[in-house]
């Protein structure tokens, strides 16, 4: 129940293309839904973020969408860029007081091709 | 953004030794950090959750006397691998809540190899 599933394990994307990766979970009580974009070699760094109180969150190319209903959220990269070619983390956690704790999904790994 | 820094950002070390690695917070004070642990071309696993002055709690599996955590600060927590064998090698991450907006803030990762 503490599982997020992510899907799909690598992609594949032509230059100015959309980059779409989804997460699932289980757990009801998870209220915090971060991204995460991980280079080889060092530490993942947050892209966005969003709470189950919107459906939908936007920052620049990247957005969330998030269906409450259905315990699934998704990350869409519009005009994709080869220098968004790195590995993609859904996350979850619960307790306002410990978004730290992180339950992570098990990766995508995006090609942009140029 | 918020800063957190982990040092070393890659270790060798022959078997059986020890291994300290510290995880600090530049510009902000965190009473909550997390440990995580990456095998290549997988997924970050938590270790535990370090608070500041007070015991570390591990996740089911992690073993507390291999694992050691030490939070004795607001701006640094540690991790000292024990007794190291080459099945401890991996990538070694920190986070840090940042007390407003209880984000998480990431570290560089540690490289850990035993050989």
């Amino acid at each position: 129940q503490q599982q997020v599933k992510q899907s799909p394990q690598s992609l594949i994307v032509q230059k100015g293309g959309i980059s779409i990766i989804n997460c699932a979970y289980e757990n009801t009580a998870f209220d915090y839904f971060p991204w995460y974009q991980q280079f080889p070699g060092k530490g993942p760094a947050l892209l966005i973020a969003i709470r189950p109180d919107v459906s939908e969150k936007k920052e620049g190319r990247f957005t969330i969408s998030f269906n409450k209903s259905a315990k699934q959220f998704s990350l869409h990269i519009m005009d994709s860029q080869p220098g968004d070619s790195a590995t993609y983390f859904c996350a979850a956690s619960h307790g306002s007081s410990n978004t730290g704790k992180l339950i992570f999904g098990q990766g995508t790994t995006l090609q942009v091709k140029p | 953004g918020a800063v957190v820094s982990q040092h070393p950002s890659w270790v060798i070390c022959k078997s059986g030794t020890s291994v300290k690695i510290e995880c600090r917070s530049l510009d902000f004070q965190a009473t909550t950090m997390f440990w995580y642990r990456q095998f290549p071309k997988q997924s970050l696993m938590l270790m535990a959750t370090s608070n500041e002055g007070s015991k570390a709690t591990y996740e089911q599996g992690v073993e507390k006397d291999k694992f050691l955590i030490n939070h004795a600060s607001l701006t640094l927590s540690t991790l000292t691998v024990t007794s190291a064998h080459p099945e401890d090698s991996s990538f070694y991450i920190c986070s840090a809540s940042h007390p407003q907006g209880k984000r998480a803030f990431f570290g560089q990762g540690t490289r850990l190899t035993v050989v």
